[in-house]
Parts: structure tokens; C-alpha cells; sequence
């Protein structure tokens, strides 16, 4: 079975610093990895997506995450938080298996303060 | 078209009463997935469909929820006898799914509430 763990329900950061939000994922075979962002009142955008290959991916809007497997953790970052960013952010994880089913997690709130 | 369009985006009912939603994929898009948002977050997976066919449909409350996606016509997702409960806005997405690697592309939803 596969799952995400989001660590924190919300963040908040100052405009210009670093952002770093974790994700936590379990799975019994090679997992995809995605961070998808909700804009209020909107549907799930993706941010970048991790298939195979360079462990570093890079998104868009300047985000990137790093996929570790022997962490099993898939944390997004971005160098310097802009007021535009804050939105939810969504961890998710599919795999060639299962239905093609994308499992997410519960969500974290980013705040950007000016 | 290049873009989910769900509708209605707001719909409200009465306990009891019949609710239906719909869902237009991305033209080409082959797999159809509905899911289920409450208080802003936990996506609850509901039901995906490989063309007109069910594919998944593990997360559907089967008394009271159904779900169609014809030849030509929008998908729909329908309620039974609504409960306080379903409200939540309900998503639709669509993806190539050439494999577990497709990423989903998302409607903006139907806010479904349950008075």
C-alpha cells in the first residue's frame, strides 16, 4: 500500500527566504512522485514530477524537490519565497501499479509574510 | 477542449436530495478520476474510469453514489439521498495515463452542500 505524510499543516516564511516543505512517502514498488499546488477556489496544479532518472527535479516558479530514497522523502524547496507562492501544497505518490491510483497528502499551507 | 471543465461550481441540496455533477476530460485524455475534498484538504479518492469503462472504483459509498462516463458525454458523479456529510467540493481530473507517471490535470470542482 502506498501513503504520503506531509510534516506540518502550515508554514510560514518571510518574503525572500527559504522555502522547504516535507514529504514523506511509502510504497512497496518504485513510486512516482508529484507536488501539485491549490490556488483558492481552484483544482490541483502540478509543480514538478519525479519518474526516474536525476534525483533533483526542478518545477515551476522556481520550485525543485529532491527525491532521497533512503530517506523515502520527496521535500520541496524554493531559494526565496515570493508573496504570490503562498497556496496548499500537495505531496502525492502513484505507481505503475494499484490502478494508477495518485494518493495524496493532507496538505500543507504555506504563508508568506510581507 | 484543453481543460477540465466541471459543472455546476456550486450546488446546494437539501438532506435527501438527488445531486449530480459533471465532468468534461481534455480531449484525448483516456482515464478519468473523481475525488472528494473536505475542510480544504484530504483528497479522498472516489472512483477513475478508463475510458466509458470503471477502473478503480475502491473509494466509492456504494448505497448512495454512482458514476458514468459515456461515449460523448460528459462524466457524471451522482448522489442518492444526500447527507450532511457529502458536503465537499468534488474534483475531477483527467490524465493520458500511459503509466503511473502521467500526472493528473484537475477542474476547479463543484462545491456541493448539504443543508
Amino acid at each position: 500500500a502506498q501513503s504520503v505524510t506531509q510534516l506540518g499543516s502550515h508554514v510560514s516564511v518571510s518574503e525572500g527566504a527559504l522555502v522547504l516543505l516535507r514529504c514523506n512517502y511509502s510504497s512497496s514498488v518504485p513510486p512516482y512522485l508529484f507536488w501539485y499546488v491549490q490556488y483558492p477556489n481552484q483544482g490541483l496544479q502540478l509543480l514538478l514530477k519525479y519518474t526516474t532518472g536525476a534525483t533533483l527535479v526542478k518545477g515551476i516558479n522556481g520550485f525543485e524537490a529532491e527525491f532521497k530514497k533512503s530517506e523515502t522523502s520527496f521535500h520541496l524547496t524554493k531559494p526565496s519565497a515570493h508573496m504570490s507562492d503562498a497556496a496548499e501544497y500537495f505531496c502525492a505518490v502513484t505507481s505503475d501499479t494499484g490502478g494508477f491510483k495518485t494518493i495524496f497528502g493532507a496538505g500543507t499551507r504555506l504563508f508568506v509574510k510581507a | 477542449g484543453e481543460e477540465v471543465a466541471q459543472t455546476p461550481k456550486h450546488l446546494v441540496r437539501g438532506e435527501g436530495q438527488k445531486a449530480k455533477l459533471y465532468c468534461a476530460p481534455i480531449k484525448g485524455h483516456s482515464y478519468v478520476f473523481w475525488y472528494q475534498q473536505v475542510l480544504k484538504n484530504e483528497f479522498k479518492f472516489l472512483i477513475s474510469f478508463q475510458n466509458e469503462n470503471v477502473f478503480d472504483e475502491t473509494g466509492m459509498p456504494k448505497e448512495r453514489f454512482s458514476a458514468k462516463c459515456l461515449p460523448n458525454s460528459p462524466c457524471s458523479l451522482e448522489i442518492q439521498a444526500t447527507k450532511l456529510e457529502d458536503s465537499a467540493v468534488y474534483f475531477c481530473a483527467s490524465s493520458q495515463m500511459d503509466g503511473g507517471n502521467s500526472p493528473l490535470h484537475f477542474g476547479n470542482g463543484t462545491r456541493l452542500t448539504v443543508t
